[in-house]
């Protein structure tokens, strides 16, 4: 079956600018996540979404980053007025709700490459 | 807060050499312990899990266990291949009852298997 999906997979933008990146997530998993992968801090963890509401935004590093999920299904998280610190890989996982408070194994997409100039 | 600490890298070994990747952990509840990985070019792949104490994790050769007393979940490969070589995390979720469901990462391991 198909994984997650992420797109674009590269993306290139001058400082200032707002960029969309997606993600879609299996079909069928309710839960959501986004990280993002960069050389000086590894891997971080930026929003989670249990179908369209978001329990756990405590890792967005600032307010010029958002997300919003629709449908239970596609996500997009936006960047406003980026900056070159934004330069990083961002990646964006699903899986099944746990049960009995447990944790669903996620699945990783490919990764968007954003780079800030 | 929880965090996960693995030992730096780049790890290089010879073919067919024994592997072990060091992991422990901090941790407020009662979490869930992975290893994940990450081969040239690929996005993340989970490579073995452990829902509780004493349970081990096992894939394609790897194996870790799940030590609650030493709070430690150290990757183990007897024979490792070229095909091997990759970026290694390991990381937790401490999904129980702060329902914070996210992954917390450790740094990552390379791996570098020479022939």
């Amino acid at each position: 079956g198909a994984g997650v999906s992420q797109s674009p997979s590269n993306k290139v933008t001058e400082k200032g600018k707002d960029v969309e990146l997606r993600c879609d997530p299996i079909s069928g998993h309710t839960a959501l996540y986004w990280y993002r992968q960069s050389l000086g801090q590894g891997l971080e963890f930026l929003i989670y979404f249990q179908g369209n509401s978001a329990p756990d935004k405590s890792g967005l590093p600032s307010d010029r980053f958002s997300a919003e999920r629709t449908g239970g299904s596609v996500s997009t998280l936006t960047i406003q007025r980026t900056q070159q610190e934004d330069s990083a890989v961002y990646l964006c996982a699903s899986s099944l709700a746990g049960t009995s408070g447990g944790v669903g194994e996620q699945y990783f997409g490919p990764g968007t490459r954003l780079t800030v100039t | 807060g929880d965090s996960v600490t693995q030992m730096e890298g780049p790890v290089t070994l010879s073919e067919e050499a024994f592997l072990t990747i060091n992991c422990t952990y901090t941790a407020t509840g009662y979490p869930s312990l992975f290893w994940y990985v990450q081969y040239p070019g690929e996005g993340l792949q989970l490579l073995l899990k452990a829902t509780k104490a004493d349970d081990k994790g096992s894939n394609k050769g790897f194996e870790a266990t799940y030590r609650k007393e030493t709070t430690s979940f150290h990757l183990e490969k007897g024979s490792v291949q070229v095909s091997d070589s990759a970026v290694y995390f390991c990381a937790l979720s401490d999904g129980g009852d702060t329902g914070r469901r996210a992954l917390t990462f450790g740094s990552g391991t390379r791996l570098q298997v020479q022939p």
